[in-house]
């Protein structure tokens, strides 16, 4: 089945301790993006990337970093999370002018 | 920069009933407009989608929605609602028809009342 594979769902971590959200796509996609959503603010993006090794910041990429080694893959990394990064958190693929495909999202609480 | 703009943050409409939401979208050239509908819990599901063409879209789950350019908006209908179609909706537009720079709107809350 084809999917974008986000983990964990839930994660409740404290001020200052390092993170990693994972994200696999088994599409082949080229495309993939990270974006968070508030409420009322809905979906903007964090970071993205057009193919391995090329990566771009989006709209709201400070405290965020990302890596993309493998086409797969596209993790998203905190390392020092704050609670103002407390949100609900989408990963995202797309091959060429084909839409946006979606993961289920991870909610993210920092204390 | 492009932008959208939902003006409804919440909707209530009886089952049975028929919808109408609103988007209108800022963008400079002709643009690539979706709907996508999130159920609680999950992930965004694309319903339809503008490129080109019929400005009149039809999507998923008896959606659809019509280009007006003169209007710059881009609204989602459908005849009779079904309780099982209370969700978020988001509008979305961007420069390609892949996710690189897709800007979405703030959503509109739908309540489906039985």
């Amino acid at each position: 089945e084809a999917q974008v594979t986000q983990n964990p769902r839930y994660l409740i971590t404290v001020t200052g301790k390092k993170l990693t959200v994972t994200c696999s796509q088994n599409m082949n996609h080229e495309y993939m993006s990270w974006y968070r959503q508030d409420p009322g603010l809905g979906l903007r993006q964090i970071y993205y990337s057009m193919n391995v090794e090329v990566t771009d910041k989006g709209d709201v990429p400070e405290g965020y970093k990302v890596s993309r080694k493998e086409k797969r893959n596209f993790p998203l990394i905190l390392e020092s999370p704050s609670p103002n990064q407390t949100s609900l958190y989408f990963c995202a693929s797309s091959l060429g002018d084909s839409p946006l495909h979606f993961g289920n999202g991870t909610r993210l609480t920092v204390t | 920069a492009q932008s959208v703009t939902q003006p409804d943050i919440h909707i209530t409409v009886s089952e049975g009933a028929s919808l109408e939401l609103r988007c209108n979208y800022s963008y400079g050239a002709t643009p690539y407009l979706f709907w996508y509908v999130q159920s609680p819990g999950q992930g965004l599901q694309l319903l339809l989608k503008y490129f080109s063409g019929d400005t009149l879209v039809q999507g998923i789950k008896g959606f659809e929605a019509e280009f007006k350019r003169s209007q710059s908006s881009f609204n989602l209908r459908k005849p009779s609602v079904h309780w099982s179609d209370a969700a978020e909706y988001f509008c979305a537009v961007g420069t390609t028809g892949g996710g690189n720079k897709l800007t979405f709107g703030t959503g509109t809350q739908l309540k489906v009342e039985l």
